[in-house]
């Protein structure tokens, strides 16, 4: 497509349920990139894909949180048990190539936690 | 962690004028990006300057980048309301792919 594109753009959950959040990169670019961002902070690293090669998983806050990427195309965020300060604003971004590239972000999913 | 750090927080100048902010950074870096965003959701990429540039424009913007310093500056040359959003600094660090990202700098521009 011509941009990355996030589902769905808001999500409310309540606390303990599991919530999936999509990201559809650009076609060809090679790299993925899950962050977040809570109210008026920066971005948060959660993991990154690149290619075939094994995920770098480093910035994921607990082992509630796990991704995945199909194909080297679509990747799905998976949050279990849902806490309340999960709540904030998941941002997916794809890039041609890591590190040579600018990213280019999604619209973001807006998870709130009740 | 954090890496870049933005300076000012916060700058709210009037139109016409120029906006000036700075990214300071700890570690060696591949290269260093700006990006722009506005209203919380998605960032929008400004440019990108490499370790080894010193200087690279784009239209208004002009952006600096001292390594001695472990700094950067992006300077917004006539600015509009337009511009009115959140910069951020990110940095690619030696030997990993992935940026990271400063807290930014709210700019507002008064018309």
């Amino acid at each position: 497509g011509a941009g990355v594109s996030q589902s769905p753009s808001n999500k409310v959950t309540e606390k303990g349920k599991d919530v999936e959040l999509r990201c559809d990169p650009i076609s060809g670019h090679t790299a993925l990139y899950w962050y977040r961002q809570s109210l008026g902070q920066g971005l948060e690293f959660l993991i990154y894909f690149q290619g075939n090669s094994a995920p770098d998983k480093s910035g994921l806050p607990s082992d509630r949180f796990s991704a995945e990427r199909t194909g080297g195309s679509v990747s799905t965020l998976t949050i279990q048990r849902t806490q309340q300060e999960d709540s904030a604003v998941y941002l997916c971004a794809s890039s041609l190539e890591a590190g040579n590239y600018g990213y280019t972000f999604g619209s973001g999913t807006r998870l709130t936690v009740v | 962690s954090q890496q870049g750090e933005e300076d000012p927080q916060a700058l709210s100048i009037q139109e016409g004028e120029n906006a000036t902010m700075n990214c300071s950074y700890k570690t060696s870096i591949n290269n260093l990006q700006w990006y722009r965003q506005n209203s919380g959701r998605g960032l929008v990429h400004l440019i990108l300057i490499r370790s080894n540039e010193r200087e690279k424009h784009s239209g208004r913007l002009r952006v600096t980048l001292d390594t001695s310093k472990k700094s950067s500056s992006l300077l917004i040359t006539a600015s509009r309301a337009a511009d009115t959003a959140s910069y951020f600094c990110a940095t690619g660090q030696g030997g990993s792919e992935k940026l990271v990202f400063g807290k930014g700098t709210k700019l507002t521009v008064n018309p």
